[in-house]
């Protein structure tokens, strides 16, 4: 499969503790997109990359959220301290060169904090 | 007002009925328009992407872009119970970032 993957599928974790997600973007793109998607919702966008450069945070990116990328390849998100309100799909996506309109979304990782 | 509005459904139709599905948006800025499909607990698949107005098909499905009203619509021929699924609409803002809409629901009746 030379889709876009995320590791893990599903995550279940307590409030306060830290998780990380893992993307492995579609192997010649150089873009990479985090978004997340809750119930009733449209993915809304959260930061990208551009080769090893996060070149973007949304100000719904709390603190508390960390991304990288760190030779341009795989990505993770981290989020220390979980909050119940983090609960939600975490979707990554890629794209080549300047085609921000044609992305590619991997199956996500629902999180779900109890 | 949301940049990209979309009717959540659910909407549901007979097999091989023709569908429409539609979105408005608010920026008229707007050039690319994009259509995904997403399956229960999947992730999005793009299905097509036009750029400014005019028509674009691919197979059973066709979308439309109406720049004039700021009108999206996808139509799907011949539909089948496969097709049963979230259909998002999205567009790309002056910052590069994807738009999506809230997704309707469709539900194909075998």
């Amino acid at each position: 499969d030379t889709g876009v993957s995320q590791d893990p599928r599903h995550k279940i974790t307590k409030r306060g503790q830290n998780v990380t997600f893992r993307c492995d973007p579609i192997s010649e793109h150089n873009r990479l997109y985090w978004y997340r998607q809750t119930l009733g919702q449209g993915p809304e966008f959260l930061t990208y990359f551009q080769n090893e450069a996060q070149l973007e945070k949304s100000r719904l990116l709390s603190d508390r959220f960390s991304a990288e990328r760190p030779k341009g390849s795989f990505s993770t998100l981290e989020i220390q301290r979980t909050e119940q309100g983090d609960s939600a799909m975490y979707l990554c996506a890629s794209s080549l060169g300047g085609a921000v309109y044609e992305q590619y979304f991997g199956p996500g990782t629902r999180l779900t904090v109890t | 007002q949301k940049e990209v509005e979309q009717d959540p459904g659910p909407l549901s139709v007979p097999e091989g009925a023709i569908v429409s599905l539609n979105c408005t948006y608010s920026n008229s800025a707007f050039q690319y328009f994009m259509w995904y499909r997403q399956y229960s607990r999947k992730g999005p698949e793009l299905l097509m992407y036009t750029y400014s107005s005019g028509n674009k098909e691919d197979g059973r499905f066709t979308a439309q872009v109406d720049k004039s009203s700021k009108y999206i619509s996808l139509f799907i021929r011949d539909s089948q119970p496969s097709d049963s699924a979230t259909y998002l609409c999205a567009s790309l803002n002056r910052d590069d970032k994807i738009i999506f809409g809230k997704g309707t629901r469709l539900h194909i009746l075998p």
